[in-house]
């Protein structure tokens, strides 16, 4: 079956601009995870959501937001973006109680 | 905060040889999972444990739960150049959300 897939697999944006990234779970899974990894924070949680409803959030301002779709597909969405946002954004997919997540090829955004 | 300690952070060695890295925490994990990522992609899960004393075999990994459940090892007998990669572990915890905290992880080079 079809794994998780990440859009754009990459992404050049400027200081102060806004850019939205997607993600497919892997059919059957309702819940998606998002995740920023970088060279020196390793990953970072953002937030995860289950049918629809965000269930946990990480300690990231509010410039970073997400939302999930009914046929559990979710986005993230970063506005006014920084020089330090530059970062493969991971998206990871779980089954509705299970604790093993399956992540995307992700994408990395590059802030300039 | 969990927080999650991967040891060491480097690895260099020679095709051939036995490794073991580590993952550690002041907190009792739910369950615990191992991940390998290569350069630009996502982490592909290798392995969950969940029971204290817990040992699984993956090929030529073992992977080691403790008793208390609050470290585990990984451990690679005769590593190939294919083994190269960032190990990471993630775990979720007692008490606590389904969260997937992670640690900053393991860069293994295996030289031929």
């Amino acid at each position: 079956k079809a794994g998780v897939t990440q859009t754009p697999r990459y992404l050049i944006k400027t200081r102060g601009q806004q850019v939205t990234l997607s993600c497919s779970p892997i059919s059957g899974h309702r819940s998606v995870s998002w995740y920023q990894q970088t060279p020196g924070q390793g990953l970072q949680f953002l937030f995860e959501y289950f049918s629809e409803t965000q269930r946990n959030k990480g300690n990231f301002p509010g410039r970073f937001s997400g939302r999930q779709f009914s046929n559990s597909r979710s986005e993230m969405n970063v506005s006014t973006l920084e020089l330090g946002d530059s970062a493969l954004y991971l998206c990871a997919s779980k089954r509705q109680r299970g604790t093993e997540a399956f992540f995307g090829q992700g994408t990395r955004l590059t802030v300039v | 905060t969990q927080l999650l300690e991967q040891s060491p952070q480097f690895l260099s060695i020679q095709e051939g040889e036995n490794l073991t890295v580590y993952c550690n925490s002041s907190s009792v994990f739910s369950s615990l999972q191992w991940y390998r990522q290569e350069p630009g992609e996502g982490p592909v899960l290798l392995v969950t444990v969940v029971t204290g004393g817990e040992v699984k075999k993956l090929k030529r990994l073992t992977f080691q739960f403790g008793d208390a459940r609050k470290d585990s090892s990984l451990h690679i007998t005769a590593a190939q150049p294919g083994d190269t990669g960032l190990y990471l572990c993630a775990g979720t915890f007692q008490g606590g959300s389904e969260k997937l905290v992670f640690g900053k992880g393991t860069k293994l080079t295996v030289n031929p």
